[in-house]
């Protein structure tokens, strides 16, 4: 079964601290993994995304297929920061709809 | 290029009831996905649509249904409307191609409050 697992409903950390919002996956094949964001009263966007391998707002990820983790990590969190964030995955293959976990609401203490 | 829309912002309707909502895509997008999105929880795949066909279906009953356009701005109707029906409605648009290349642009939801 396809199950993306995020831990934490909430992490708070103080400014300049650094920050990792976990995410475990199950997955029968080669997953393509992602981070949403979800900001005050925006809608959600894509963070990032294994494949493409870059990092996005001082956030990186990850993919350990031995652990089957992609957890998300920045150095120094920034008080913007602050928002709901999502890990997901998906097939490889074009189309393939997005399995979520449930999130983790990151709130970052000045 | 405009970004995704959906329309209503909120509505609330009763158990029985039937409910439409709306979504536009993003410009030169020919799939849509909608998701539920309950409270407390990430969004659950519903269904996609693409180029106006059902492409995969989420574990959802058939009184969820859909319809994509040709100008690709689609369609969720819910019937009978159940309490748990209440949730927030996420339509996302894409482009299908290489890997890497697909990627989903949200809308910002309706709210659906069943009472």
């Amino acid at each position: 079964a396809q199950r993306v697992t995020q831990p934490e409903k909430l992490l708070s950390v103080f400014k300049g601290a650094p920050v990792e919002l976990k995410c475990n996956y199950s997955y029968s094949g080669s997953p393509e993994l992602f981070w949403y964001v979800q900001y005050s009263r925006q809608r959600l966007q894509l963070l990032l995304r294994h494949i493409s391998r870059e990092s996005i707002k001082g956030f990186t990820a990850d993919l350990n297929k031995g652990e089957t983790s992609f957890h998300l990590k920045k150095p120094f969190a920034q008080e913007e920061d602050s928002a709901m964030y999502y890990c997901a995955l998906s097939g490889l293959s074009g189309n393939t709809p997005l399995v979520f976990g449930k999130g983790t609401r990151l709130s970052v203490i000045a | 290029e405009t970004g995704v829309t959906q329309s209503p912002t909120h509505l609330i309707k009763t158990r029985g009831q039937q409910v439409t909502l709306r979504c536009s895509s993003q410009s030169g997008h020919n799939t849509v996905s909608w998701y539920q999105q309950a409270l407390g929880q990430g969004p659950q795949f519903i269904f996609q649509y693409y180029r106006e066909e059902e492409n995969g279906r989420g574990n959802f009953p058939p009184r969820f249904s859909g319809l994509q356009f040709p100008n690709y701005s689609s369609e969720l109707n819910v019937n009978a409307l159940e309490l748990d029906d209440s949730a927030l409605y996420l339509c996302a648009s894409s482009l299908p191609g290489l890997a890497g290349d697909d990627e989903q642009f949200f809308g910002p939801g309706t709210r659906l409050t069943v009472l």
